[in-house]
């Protein structure tokens, strides 16, 4: 079955320390987009890639980063620098602009 | 910054009765799509509707678009327990997309 898989579900850090995000798909999806929920609210979007080797900043960019190195995987990396860490990432594919978004499971990361 | 606003932000509703959740947005659109959340869960797409379409129906589902007034409402007919959820609405602002707060929707059984 096709779909997005993110890992790990749970993710416990301390202050200070980077931490990675997984996030896989076999959609063969061009796009891949990253999100930050906060308990009781919307999506904020991290960062978006539309193709290979090409990424964009979205609205929460700043302590992130990300590398689309293949077709298939969009890791996202927490810095130290984000002060604000802890939080439900998801990450979400789809074909092409304006299509549906497929969304993983989720990732919550507790930084203490 | 949220593109899309719901209206209510939570809604509490008896099974079998029906659930209508709002949706406002800025810019112009291609098309406007609405997503259920159940807690701790990925999204997952329910149902798109073009911006030249005024109604579109999927199962208990009935999602109506008024461009002019820049607004788009979900009905869901005869709620069941399983349907207690968060609902967001979505459209895409160039070639992102763009989510809304969230009706929080909870049927009791």
């Amino acid at each position: 079955d096709g779909g997005i898989t993110q890992s790990p579900k749970y993710l416990f850090r301390k202050e200070g320390q980077n931490v990675t995000l997984s996030c896989e798909q076999n959609l063969n999806h061009d796009a891949m987009y990253w999100y930050r929920q906060d308990p009781g609210q919307g999506l904020r979007l991290i960062y978006y890639s539309q193709i290979v080797n090409d990424f964009q900043k979205g609205d929460i960019a700043e302590g992130y980063s990300v590398s689309r190195e293949k077709k298939e995987s969009f890791p996202l990396t927490v810095t130290s620098a984000q002060k604000n860490p802890t939080a439900f990432y998801l990450c979400a594919s789809s074909i092409s602009t304006n299509s549906p978004l497929h969304f993983g499971n989720g990732t919550r990361l507790t930084v203490t | 910054s949220q593109q899309g606003e719901e209206d209510p932000q939570a809604l509490s509703i008896q099974e079998g009765e029906n659930a209508t959740m709002n949706c406002s947005y800025k810019t112009s659109i291609n098309n406007l799509q609405w997503y259920r959340q159940n807690s701790g869960r990925g999204l997952v797409h329910l149902i798109l509707i073009r911006s030249n379409e005024r109604e579109k129906h999927s199962g208990r589902l009935r999602v109506t678009l008024d461009t002019s007034k820049k607004s788009s409402s979900l009905l869901i007919t005869a709620s069941r327990a399983a349907d207690t959820a968060s609902y967001f609405c979505a459209h895409y602002n160039n070639n992102d997309m763009r989510f809304g707060a969230g009706t929080r929707l909870t049927v009791k059984p």
